[in-house]
């Protein structure tokens, strides 16, 4: 079975442009979650989408913002990109809403703005 | 979202039994504890979860007192590929807060 998959592997972007980055979840899972690792800070918590809605988002401004297709698959869209926003952006997937359903992790997309 | 607190670091050595302990005082009622090991450039990976008493799977243990205000994952045996960030959660939501995570260093 195939896990999470996300595109692209690595992003080059520079300061003020936009940046989309792609997630598809395992097959049967309905819940998608994005999260941003930056260097020395941590897994912050980004967004959660679920049968096509946001349920939640972390502590980030408006430019960073995302959407679920019919077919679960996940888009995170970062505006007027910043220097700091140089991270690397992980997708989970899971089968249901719940904190008790494990979530799988892709492997990442690695953001550098310049 | 329960807060929880573990150590930032612990070393061992390859064979030993390690514990990492995470407290977690504010855990509601319908949390449960959940733990993720981290290798560099990976997303997290699943180990466990409980919500009381203990746990056990191929891979850890999970203890749970019964006041759950803590926890502890007990890795045994461990090899220099257990080298790794071990996170703590609790958790009755998809919204995950990672904290800064144990980093396990296995020596030979």
């Amino acid at each position: 079975e195939a896990g999470v998959t996300q595109s692209p592997t690595h992003l080059i972007k520079t300061r003020g442009q936009q940046a989309t980055l792609r997630c598809s979840p395992i097959s049967g899972h309905t819940s998608v979650y994005w999260y941003q690792q930056a260097l020395g800070l941590g897994l912050q918590f980004l967004l959660w989408y679920d049968e096509g809605e946001e349920r939640n988002r972390g502590n980030f401004p408006p430019r960073f913002s995302g959407r679920q297709f019919p077919n679960y698959s996940s888009e995170l869209n970062v505006n007027a990109l910043e220097l700091e926003d140089s991270a690397l952006y992980l997708c989970a997937s899971s089968f249901g809403t719940r904190g008790y359903n494990e979530q799988f992790f892709g492997p990442g997309t690695r953001l550098t703005v310049l | 979202l329960a807060k929880t607190t573990q150590p930032i670091s612990m070393d061992s050595y390859e064979g030993q039994e390690v514990n990492i302990t995470c407290s977690h005082n504010n855990i509601a009622t319908n949390d449960y504890i959940t733990w993720y090991q981290q290798f560099p450039s990976q997303g997290p990976r699943f180990i466990i979860q409980g919500y009381k008493t203990k746990v056990t799977n191929e891979v850890a243990s999970l203890f749970i007192p019964a006041d759950r205000k803590s926890s502890t994952l007990s890795l045994p045996r461990v090899s220099l590929s257990d080298t790794a960030v071990y996170y703590c959660l609790a958790s009755n939501t998809g919204k995950l807060i990672f904290g800064q995570g144990t980093t396990l260093q296995v020596k030979p």
